[in-house]
């Protein structure tokens, strides 16, 4: 278990939907990140957030849109769903520069 | 750019043989960390080690040991006597020192047959 948790675990909507994806992360951690894996493109950088401020963002969509809040915790919010957009979310927490440590992953399925 | 090419897309042993994965990556910069991942069948990616770059020492942790060679620009992970349980998909992952992303190879699907 490495301390950050993410819900839910399995997320099944429809095409054109908006969903949120929640996370904690381990206690300390000043960073979170966001990953997408998919079978096309692998694992992907999506976002990062450091103490409430994003910090760096990577091949992430304009329908995708991500905060993190005073308690650290981390939404990453998916709008106007397209199929492709099923994929496994992960997200990561770090103190800082250093170990990311992911959580569970959130399962999305478009339908 | 910065690079992480692992060629070895599945490698399939039998229990209690050795299995190395290979791991080659790109980057300009003279600090940077390696790390491997492994993600079970359950989904989940679990941190296996970090490496940096100024450090070239082997490490061994149990089973699973890594040879950081910075002349091949490779970083392979080796798990002796491979266990059913290591069935996995074995990330190797790259980031800069003042970057803040995992760039991550495409990952070696390891199964291991009783």
């Amino acid at each position: 278990d490495s301390g950050v948790t993410q819900t839910p675990k399995h997320l099944i909507t429809a095409t054109g939907q908006r969903v949120t994806l929640r996370c904690s992360p381990r206690s300390g951690d000043l960073s979170v990140y966001w990953y997408q894996q998919s079978l096309d493109q692998g694992l992907q950088f999506l976002i990062q957030y450091y103490n409430g401020e994003e910090r760096a963002k990577g091949n992430i969509l304009e329908r995708f849109s991500a905060q993190q809040f005073p308690d650290l915790h981390s939404e990453l919010n998916l709008s106007s769903l397209e199929l492709g957009d099923s994929a496994l979310y992960f997200c990561a927490s770090s103190p800082e520069l250093n170990t990311q440590y992911f959580g569970p992953g959130t399962r999305l399925t478009v339908l | 750019a910065q690079k992480v090419t692992q060629a070895q897309t599945e490698i399939s042993v039998v229990e209690k043989e050795d299995v190395t994965l290979d791991c080659v990556y790109e980057t300009r910069d003279t600090t940077y960390y390696l790390f491997w991942y492994k993600q079970p069948p359950s989904g989940e990616l679990v941190f296996l080690i970090r490496r940096n770059s100024f450090d070239e020492q082997n490490e061994i942790s149990g089973r699973y040991s890594w040879n950081f060679q910075k002349s091949t620009s490779s970083f392979n992970f080796t798990i002796t006597a491979s266990q059913v349980v290591d069935s996995a998909v074995y990330f190797c992952a790259l980031r800069r020192s003042n970057d803040y992303k995992l760039s991550f190879g495409a990952g070696t699907t390891v199964t291991v047959r009783a």
